[in-house]
């Protein structure tokens, strides 16, 4: 049973850059949510997809974009990378909502130079 | 809004004693949800438990163990005999039902573990 994965594992990019980073949920899930974990702080909730819609946002700013596919994969966009931007980001699945379980990728290392 | 609160930032302990990880939460809702995960070096979160708000239960696996109190707002978790293989960051997570009845999960900030040999 193949969990969650996470392409890719390391990016660097350097400022202003746009980059597109990529999730399979764990099989049989539908939900997909993106974290980003700055560090030495906990994961902060970037925004979740559900039937190919963004159905829930946190409070990060309209330069952070997402997209999810008929197999339930999906993608996090980020456009004019910060230095701040500088992050592990984190993928989960779940099954439909409401407390069900997230189960979490390996991450990918976003360094903006 | 939700909260999750570690107010332990680093714990340090020699193996085989025992360690509690606190966390304290706030929600206005009734029906929620409560985890913790574990975050070794490699940076993979891994899933240990969740708790719904209706099962105050405790609950006991292996070394490890959960006190769930909803008076006081907490969610803890014992370690007990700890290894070396327990050293990681511990977060304890809280997700409540938003409108329309979808998730959404706050974090607390982590506690990270230490067992020394």
């Amino acid at each position: 049973d193949a969990g969650v994965t996470q392409s890719p594992t390391h990016l660097i990019k350097t400022r202003g850059q746009q980059v597109t980073l990529r999730c399979s949920p764990k099989s049989g899930h539908d939900t997909v949510s993106w974290y980003q974990q700055a560090l030495g702080q906990g994961p902060q909730f970037i925004f979740q997809y559900y039937e190919e819609e963004e159905r829930q946002r946190g409070n990060f700013p309209d330069r952070f974009s997402g997209h999810q596919f008929p197999n339930y994969s999906s993608e996090l966009n980020v456009n004019a990378l910060l230095l701040g931007d500088s992050a592990l980001y984190l993928c989960a699945s779940s099954w439909g909502g409401k407390g069900d379980t997230q189960y979490f990728g390996p991450g990918t290392r976003l360094t903006v130079l | 809004a939700q909260k999750v609160t570690q107010a332990q930032t680093e714990i340090s302990v020699v193996e085989k004693e025992d360690v509690t990880l606190d966390c304290v939460y706030e929600t206005r809702d009734t029906t929620y949800y409560l985890f913790w995960y574990k975050q070794p070096p490699s940076g993979e979160l891994v899933f240990l438990i969740r708790r719904n708000s209706f099962d105050e239960q405790n609950e006991i696996s292996g070394r490890y163990s959960w006190n769930f109190q909803k008076s006081t707002s907490s969610f803890n978790f014992t370690i007990t005999a700890s290894q070396v293989v327990d050293s990681a960051v511990y977060f304890c997570a809280l997700s409540e039902a938003e409108s329309g009845g979808y998730q959404k999960v706050t974090f607390g900030i982590g506690t990270k573990l230490q067992v020394i040999p």
